[in-house]
């Protein structure tokens, strides 16, 4: 079965401008969360998504922001970038709390 | 303060030798569970330990938690360069209906040949 979808896979970005990324469940998974990979702190949460409410929020500022929709997609926003944003934004799905989370290969983010 | 410490950070070793990585915190967790990640990939979940003094077993790869429930390692037998990567564990944050993952820092494991 097809596996977690994100997209794109690299993104190179200016300061000050905004950027979408997208994520794709696998079919069935109503839960979808994103976290935030670099160098210094490691995976930190950022928020999670289940059947198209925000469920969790991670400690980050609100120019970082995401959506879920019907069909279980999910898109993360950042505005406003800044040269610390630049990570490897990964996601994740499950069918919810309890079962375990199959990760996308995430979208390398360079804020330059 | 991180809430699951790993350790080591860093090992490399030869192709043959075992090692034990540790994860280690002051809290309880209902459950623990360990994640490989490949350089460009997202972590790949290995294993899910829920019972205090726990052991289960992937092939090569040996995983306990802790009789507390405070803490957890994963041995390596005979590793191999296919076993190169970084190991992370990690615990479901917050209440039972949440999907909130706090991650240890990772341990990066290179296997030479």
């Amino acid at each position: 079965k097809a596996g977690v979808t994100q997209t794109p896979r690299y993104l190179i970005k200016t300061r000050g401008q905004q950027v979408t990324l997208s994520c794709s469940p696998i079919s069935g998974h109503r839960s979808v969360s994103w976290y935030q990979q670099t160098p210094g702190q490691g995976l930190q949460f950022l928020f999670e998504y289940f059947s198209e409410t925000q469920r969790n929020k991670g400690n980050f500022p609100g120019r970082f922001s995401g959506r879920q929709f019907s069909n279980s997609r999910s898109e993360m926003n950042v505005s406003t970038l800044e040269l610390g944003d630049s990570a490897l934004y990964l996601c994740a799905s499950s069918f919810g709390a309890g079962y375990g989370y199959t990760f996308g290969s995430g979208t390398r983010l360079t804020v330059v | 303060t991180q809430l699951l410490e790993q350790s080591p950070q860093f090992l490399s070793i030869q192709e043959g030798e075992n090692l034990t990585v540790y994860c280690n915190s002051s809290s309880v967790f209902s459950s623990l569970q360990w994640y490989r990640q490949e350089p460009g990939e997202g972590p790949v979940l290995l294993v899910t330990v829920v019972t205090g003094g726990e052991v289960k077993k992937l092939k090569r790869l040996t995983f306990q938690f802790g009789d507390a429930r405070k803490d957890s390692s994963l041995h390596i037998t005979a590793a191999q360069p296919g076993d190169t990567g970084l190991y992370l564990c990690a615990v479901i944050s917050g209440s039972s209906n949440t999907g909130k993952l706090i991650f240890g820092q990772g341990t990066t494991l290179q296997v030479k040949p």
